[in-house]
C-alpha cells in the first residue's frame, strides 16, 4: 500500500462546478498535512496547510479526519485557472523532521 | 527578490557521465531538499540537509551525491551509477526542519540521458 494515495483522475468539470479530491495516508504518526498545486511542467506550490479543525481559503476548503487517516480538498465555483494537478502531502514521522511524502497527484481539468 | 533558483533548466547527458545540478536559495532557509519526479508518480526524496556541512540520505539516494558547504547552496551530482537518471529534479528549502514548515520549490531541472 502506498503511504499516500490519491485518485489520479483526471477530473473533468465545467466552470462553476464544485469538485472534491480525497487522499488517504497510511502512517498514523503523521503530524502535518498539506495540499500543493502543480501546473504542467512546473514546480509544486503550496495551496494550503490542513488543520485538524478544517480550514478554508476563499473557494478552497480542506478537511482532515485523523481517525480515518483521510484528507480532502473541496474547490467551489471552479475557474479555468484551477486546472492543475493537486498533490496531497503528509509529514512522514511524528519526530521533528521536514521529511514529507507526496501523493502522485490528482489532475483537474476545468472546461469552459 | 527572494527565491530558489535551479540551473540548468534542461540538461542532456550521455551514459557514463556525471552531471551536477545547481540549487541556490536566498531565503535564509536552514533546510534544503532534493526530489525526483517521474511521470505519474509523486515526488521522491533523494537527499536532504538540515544544516550546513550535514546531509542525510532520502529514499532513493543510490547513484546520487550532494554537498552543503554553504547555507545558500545544495548541489546534486547524478553519477554514472544511477541506473535510470532521466527525470524532473526539484530542489526545495524550508525555514527549519520541522514537519510543519512549508517547503518552497525551485523551477526544476529536466535531465535526459541520451
Amino acid at each position: 500500500r502506498k503511504e499516500v494515495e490519491q485518485d489520479p483522475g483526471p477530473f473533468n468539470v465545467p466552470e462553476g462546478a464544485t469538485v472534491a479530491f480525497n487522499c488517504t495516508y497510511s502512517n498514523s504518526a503523521s503530524q502535518s498535512f498539506f495540499w500543493y498545486r502543480q501546473d504542467c511542467r512546473k514546480e509544486p506550490k503550496l495551496l494550503m496547510s490542513v488543520y485538524s479543525s478544517g480550514n478554508e481559503d476563499g473557494r478552497f476548503t480542506a478537511q482532515l479526519n485523523r481517525a480515518s487517516q483521510y484528507i480532502s480538498l473541496l474547490i467551489r465555483d471552479s475557474k479555468l485557472s484551477d486546472s492543475a494537478t493537486y498533490l496531497c502531502v503528509v509529514s512522514r514521522y511524528s519526530s521533528n523532521t521536514g521529511k514529507l511524502i507526496f501523493g502522485q497527484g490528482t489532475t483537474l481539468q476545468v472546461k469552459p | 527578490d527572494g527565491g530558489i533558483t535551479q540551473s540548468p533548466k534542461y540538461l542532456f547527458r550521455k551514459e557514463g557521465q556525471n552531471v551536477t545540478l545547481s540549487c541556490e536559495q536566498n531565503l535564509n532557509h536552514d533546510a534544503m531538499y532534493w526530489y525526483r519526479q517521474d511521470p505519474g508518480q509523486g515526488l521522491r526524496l533523494i537527499y536532504y540537509s538540515q544544516i550546513v556541512n550535514d546531509f542525510q540520505k532520502g529514499d532513493i539516494a543510490e547513484g546520487y551525491s550532494v554537498s552543503r558547504e554553504k547555507k545558500e547552496s545544495f548541489p546534486l551530482t547524478v553519477t554514472s551509477a544511477q541506473k535510470n537518471p532521466t527525470a524532473f529534479y526539484l530542489c526545495a528549502s524550508s525555514m527549519g526542519d520541522g514537519h510543519y514548515n512549508e517547503q518552497f520549490f525551485g523551477p526544476g531541472t529536466r535531465l535526459t540521458v541520451l
